[in-house]
């Protein structure tokens, strides 16, 4: 157990609907990334909160938003889904601001199928 | 932007040693991180360069070249269970804050 969870472990949906992905962060941990993994590819930057407050965007479609509580713990929010939203979501966390010199730790993250 | 590239695939036999290249363009350079993956697992920290040189952390080590944008993940004695996908990250651009930006991947196969 790295210390993040991730809920639900796996999801399936209908094209056209909205998901919300969840993710709690490792205790002490303010920094929350999303990250989507489709298939033979690589780890896609979605979006990253700090301390409640978005830090930085990356490739997240208009579809897609995100938000940090107070408690820390994040959701991603899909919605009017589309068959190539398939993928896995991963949520990491780290210390700072920054994670790289102690690294992110992932969640087992969340399978999402649209069929 | 930034981009990183990899060898897609790598394959070795138990006890040898394997090095996965990782050449970078970044508007700014914060680092090379590596992480390593199990098949549909959560990817796990395995190492960060900052400065150029040798960093071991017992069978793997990593190197960097800042002057060279390249860097690698040396893997020594390997064991079944190094196979793996293993990926290369540096901290995006400005525009993307501090977040790690990855490549797509090498997957190693360690075959008896």
């Amino acid at each position: 157990d790295s210390g993040v969870t991730q809920t639900p472990k796996h999801l399936i949906t209908a094209t056209g609907q909205r998901v919300t992905l969840r993710c709690s962060p490792r205790s002490g941990d303010l920094s929350v990334y999303w990250y989507q993994q489709s298939l033979d590819q690589g780890l896609q930057f979605l979006i990253q909160y700090y301390n409640g407050e978005e830090r930085a965007k990356g490739n997240i479609l208009e579809r897609f938003s995100a938000q940090q509580f107070p408690d820390l713990h994040s959701e991603l929010n899909l919605s009017s889904l589309e068959l190539g939203d398939s993928a896995l979501y991963f949520c990491a966390s780290s210390i700072a601001g920054t994670g790289t010199n102690y690294g992110y730790t992932f969640g087992s993250g969340t399978r999402l199928t649209v069929v | 932007g930034q981009s990183l590239e990899q060898p897609s695939e790598v394959t070795a036999v138990e006890g040898a040693i394997v090095q996965i290249n990782c050449t970078y363009q970044t508007s700014g350079f914060y680092g090379l991180s590596w992480y390593q993956q199990h098949d549909g697992g959560a990817p796990t920290f395995l190492s960060y360069n900052a400065l150029d040189g040798l960093e071991e952390t017992g069978r793997f080590s990593s190197f960097l070249s800042r002057s060279d944008s390249y860097g690698y993940l040396l893997l020594q004695e390997l064991q079944m269970k190094d196979s793996a996908s293993y990926f290369c990250a540096v901290r995006g651009s400005l525009r993307a804050g501090t977040a790690l930006i990855f490549g797509k991947g090498t997957t190693l196969s360690v075959s008896s």
